[in-house]
Parts: structure tokens; sequence; C-alpha cells
């Protein structure tokens, strides 16, 4: 699997904007980027995926650099809610794609 | 948020005895998986499956055994019950399993093994 690493921990003020940085290096021209959260007490969720473009949805942004061995989801206003730990993960359907594989996570802490 | 149950929530348990988890979904969703979370190592994939009577084994499949014989639940074994057994378990779900597919979780089952 390809490999993936995050700071362990970030922090940053409710309402400001918040860039939460992935390296993957040997990432492969088949691998989706995607992005997982876990809210304290609760099992992961979803919050985006992409390939090479930059991605936009309701929960983040995802910005992808051009040589793809490194991406950012970005949280544009970020409220006490989304303190969680972030999830950055590969997935290829060459694997089968049966699984996702976590590293650590970073962890995101907001202050009111 | 997808329909995804998992029970029990809670459990105590000691250590030589079966137990059973249970997750259940109302998505009708073909693809099932059981992950194991401990700090320090994330979340660990334990056994998945395809479809009904249809389960593979995850990177941690020792002492656990898994069973689907209905798309709507899959049931994972802990034969006899060792305290390195004691973790958050949880569910997931997906519709598919390509490179773009969503898996879905469910609220977890935090197991003590005493």
């Amino acid at each position: 699997d390809a490999k993936t690493t995050q700071p362990n921990s970030m922090e940053s003020n409710e309402e400001e904007p918040v860039h939460l940085p992935c390296n993957h290096s040997t990432i492969s021209g088949t691998d989706y980027i995607h992005w997982y959260r876990q809210l304290p007490s609760q099992g992961p969720e979803y919050v985006i995926h992409g390939l090479t473009s930059n991605v936009n949805n309701r929960m983040a942004s995802l910005a992808i650099a051009e040589d793809r061995k490194s991406s950012t989801l970005i949280l544009h206003r970020a409220t006490l809610r989304d303190a969680a730990v972030y999830y950055c993960i590969l997935r290829d359907n060459a694997q089968g794609a049966q699984k996702l594989v976590f590293g650590q996570g970073t962890r995101l802490t907001i202050n009111p | 948020d997808a329909g995804i149950t998992q029970s029990p929530r809670h459990k105590v348990t000691e250590t030589g005895t079966p137990v059973t988890l249970r997750c259940h979904q109302t998505e009708n969703h073909r693809y099932m998986y059981w992950y194991r979370q401990d700090p320090g190592h994330g979340l660990r994939l334990i056994h998945y499956s395809y479809g009904v009577k249809d389960t593979d084994k995850g990177e941690v499949s020792d002492g656990y055994s898994v069973s689907r014989s209905k798309t709507e639940d899959f049931l994972l074994t802990l034969e006899s019950a060792t305290s390195s057994q004691t973790s958050v378990y949880f569910c997931a779900i997906s519709e598919w399993v390509t490179s773009t597919d969503t898996q879905y979780f469910g609220p977890g089952t935090r197991l003590t093994v005493l």
C-alpha cells in the first residue's frame, strides 16, 4: 500500500481556515486520494476524494499538487465540531480497494 | 447518515469466553467490513464480506471468525476472547469496491476482555 505522511497534530481557531497537509511521495498514477475524519467517540466518516484536479464539496476542499506527491485538505471556516482526527488515505483499484489503510492521522484541535 | 447499527455498544467479558458482535445495515450494500481500532495502530481490517456467505480475511484476522447469512447482518465472533482483543470494533459498509467508493462506518463497539 502506498504510504501517506501527516503531522500528528494541528491547532486552529474557530471561524478561521484550516489547511491539513498530506505527503504521498510514492503515489501511483491510479491512486485516488481520500480523506476521512473521526470525531470523538464515533466511527470515521468520509470527507472528500480526488485524483488530479482540486475538488470541492459541502464539507471541505481538496487541493492536489501538480505532481500529486502531496495534497491539502482545506476547511474554509472551522467550527468546534470540526475537531477530529483527519486521515489521508490512498486507494487503488489494483489492490482491490477492499480496505481502507488508516495511518495515525492528524488530530485537529479547534480553539473557541 | 447511513443506516448502520452495532450491538452491543459496550461489552465486558472474561478471557476464554466466546463473544459475538453484530453489525446491521439497512442500506442493502453488498460489502461489509470489520475493523478494530487500538491506540498507536489506527484502524485495521479484520474480515470483510463481498456478499451473503462470501467472506475473506483482512490483515488481523487471527482469533476472529465472521458470518453473513443475510445481506443486512455481518457477525464477528471471538471464539475464545483474549486480553489482546480488547479494542474498539467498527463495522463499515460500501456499495462498491472501487477506488472511488465510500465506506460508511457504524458507531463502534467497545470490548473489554478481562
